[in-house]
């Protein structure tokens, strides 16, 4: 059964960088594609964009200027750096395998940005 | 403005059916596979419907979907309270190069 779960800070500071990691047990990461989708509070889902199994990238193109996803194989872990945030990128961040969908997904964490 | 359109909500008594509409283009669901969602709130979204209309395991045959040009529709038939969550329609678009959702739909079971 694959899981995932994500981590990292629950406050980021306007302009600075969020980061986050999601930590996959029961696949490798290196035979998937895995996506990052976000959801603002008391909105809809966003998709950040996805890393393959071989490391390319696909990046929401509103996005793609700050984002950086990527793949730490001896982890098992995918990763999300979003440079320069703002309050607009407060939200619940989730890792999910992509295929033609989206399964499974993480439980979702909640990044606030604010100083 | 999301890339697809959904209702914003819908209703339904339980027991009832009903069916909630994605509408899209010739570049995203005219082209290409679309997914379903559903999220109760507080929760991840849950995969309901892959391919316009196969069901993964362990998803029952109350929910079906389909996909008719430029369109897709979810359908729940004998509604139970438990089914009262936000769904989501997603697919990829050529044209940006991106997964598209679309902007949810609530159900309701009165």
């Amino acid at each position: 059964q694959v899981q995932l779960q994500e981590s990292g800070p629950g406050l980021v500071k306007p302009s600075e960088t969020l980061s986050l990691t999601c930590t996959v047990s029961g696949a490798f990461i290196n035979s998937h594609y895995w996506s990052w989708i976000r959801q603002p509070p008391g909105k809809g889902l966003e998709w950040i964009g996805y890393v393959s199994y071989s490391g390319n990238t696909n990046y929401n193109a509103s996005l793609k200027s700050r984002v950086t996803v990527s793949l730490d194989t001896s982890k098992n872990q995918v990763s999300l750096k979003l440079t320069s945030v703002t309050a607009a990128d407060t939200a619940v961040y989730y890792c999910a395998r992509h295929e033609a969908y989206f399964h499974p997904w993480g439980q979702g964490t909640l990044v606030t940005v604010s100083s | 403005q999301s890339v697809l359109t959904q209702p914003p909500s819908v209703s339904a008594a339980p027991g009832q059916k009903v069916t909630i509409s994605c509408s899209g283009s010739s570049s995203n669901i005219g082209s290409n596979y679309v997914s379903w969602y559903q999220q109760v709130p507080g929760t991840a979204p849950k995969f309901l419907i892959y391919d316009n209309s196969e069901r993964p395991s362990g998803i029952p045959d109350r929910f079906s979907g389909s996909r008719s040009g430029t369109s897709a529709t979810l359908g729940i038939t004998g509604l139970q309270t438990g089914d009262e969550a936000e769904y989501y329609c997603a697919t990829w678009d050529n044209s940006l190069s991106a997964v598209v959702f679309g902007g949810g739909t609530k159900l309701t079971v009165l």
